[in-house]
């Protein structure tokens, strides 16, 4: 099985809420992702976490907030978003952190900021 | 970092047409993966081909690592084919995995 689930599908969120994004994965897998895509773009890396630690933060602004809470869960934690942050958010994981595998994603959560 | 370039940005076909897309990387790489986005956002696993060449199904892709450029080859194209096309390559960065996607090719296969 590689599937990696996320919930929900769809958001619709005001800039002075807070929301959560979640993403699951059964694999054993000790990498997890979350990527943002922008309409017509490719997916750009946000957050790597390895064994369920932060590893890679690429300068993402500090209204999002990752967290692994275990080797199977990853959250994104969303408050006082703007309208540009309007995105498909992708997860994904793979099965070592410290190797080039395969990165396997999830369906993603469509995120609209009002 | 490594740029990652492909082409065609946009190509449409007739159903039951064979294309070609190209994915070109301005450095040496360990892997190089190969993705198909749906109209609903999923990414779907094509190929992972860090060299040579790999089929499944009415799709191939080859990898020449030392030209640094990979091919994907759709044959005999159906509906269901459309969608956008990455590849992505790995870059180990700390202690994770980044992946550099390309541009994209979107595909629009016509009945």
């Amino acid at each position: 099985d590689t599937e990696v689930t996320q919930t929900p599908k769809h958001l619709v969120m005001g800039m002075t809420n807070k929301k959560s994004l979640k993403c699951e994965q059964h694999m054993g897998h000790r990498a997890m992702y979350w990527y943002k895509q922008k309409a017509k773009k490719p997916p750009e890396l946000m957050f790597v976490y390895s064994y369920e630690k932060l590893s890679i933060n690429e300068s993402v602004p500090s209204r999002f907030s990752p967290e692994c809470p275990n080797s199977s869960l990853l959250n994104l934690h969303l408050h006082a978003l703007q309208p540009e942050d309007s995105a498909l958010y992708l997860c994904a994981s793979s099965q070592d952190p410290g190797s080039t595998d395969t990165q396997y994603f999830g369906p993603g959560t469509r995120l609209t900021v009002l | 970092g490594i740029q990652v370039e492909q082409s065609p940005p946009d190509l449409i076909l007739q159903e039951g047409a064979n294309s070609t897309l190209r994915c070109n990387f301005s450095d040496s790489v360990n892997n190089l993966q190969w993705f198909h986005q749906n109209p609903w956002g999923q990414l779907i696993n094509l190929f992972y081909i860090p060299s040579g060449t790999k089929q499944n199904g009415r799709l191939s892709a080859t990898t020449v690592a030392t030209e640094r450029y990979s091919l994907l080859y759709i044959s005999s194209s159906q509906t269901t084919d459309s969608g956008v096309y990455f590849c992505a390559v790995p870059l180990i960065k700390a202690a994770g995995n980044k992946l550099t996607f390309g541009g994209g090719t979107r595909v629009l296969v016509k009945p």
